[in-house]
């Protein structure tokens, strides 16, 4: 069966320091990947998708990037962490056709 | 622009009795929506769905109706349980799936 990793489950980073949330797929290939965010109070905001290794489309301009250096890794990143960056971050996984299976989240805080 | 709304931010509901959740959409091209259930500290796990040819999706204690002409979908959970006690995210999506747009939740309670 599929499972999806992520980790880690809470992170706590000041301001202007580098972040790297990683997600792993395992039971299935060349899944289409997605990192979401969901900030206090609201729904899923999608950031980043991707259907293959090194494809990556952005939905919203922001502070963070993504990457996808194997078929069921997916990195997400940023150089220097804003206030702003606060919040609980998912990722998804899905076979096309099916809906998408999340993992457990990081919940990250900025201080 | 929300393009799936969930107008309803919470909902309470007596164990037994039907919970009902609402979703409004603005985009006519979508053509597929989910329901997630998330408990805290936990990432969403799929629901049930529907396709657009369809009007009304079982499954078990929980079904979801889908009126296009409205663009308004719900779902309904008979009989509620203390368990449902979560956030419900509604979902639309024009391609199967692959990107989909979610609606900001609706917390329901069900009090035993």
């Amino acid at each position: 069966s599929q499972t999806i990793h992520q980790w880690p489950a809470t992170l706590v980073q000041p301001v202007g320091s580098p972040l790297s949330l990683e997600c792993t797929v395992e039971g299935t290939s060349n899944p289409n990947l997605y990192w979401y965010r969901q900030a206090a109070g609201r729904g899923l905001q999608l950031l980043f998708y991707s259907v293959g290794i090194g494809q990556i489309s952005s939905e919203v301009p922001q502070n963070l990037s993504a990457s996808r250096p194997q078929d069921r890794q997916f990195i997400l990143s940023s150089k220097k962490l804003l206030l702003s960056d606060s919040g609980f971050y998912l990722c998804a996984w899905s076979i096309r056709g099916q809906p998408q299976h999340f993992g457990d989240g990081t919940r990250l805080s900025i201080l | 622009d929300q393009q799936v709304k969930q107008n309803s931010p919470s909902l309470s509901v007596q164990e037994g009795r039907i919970s009902i959740l609402n979703c409004d959409y603005t985009n006519s091209m979508f053509d597929y929506f989910l329901w997630y259930k998330k408990y805290p500290a936990e990432g969403p796990t799929f629901l049930i769905s529907i396709s657009s040819i369809k009007d009304k999706n079982e499954d078990g204690r929980f079904t979801v109706f889908l009126n296009k002409s409205a663009k308004h979908l719900s779902l309904h959970i008979v009989p509620s349980q203390p368990g449902d006690s979560a956030v419900y995210f509604c979902a639309a999506s024009t391609t199967s799936y692959d990107k989909v747009i979610f609606g900001p939740g609706t917390s329901l309670s069900v009090i035993p």
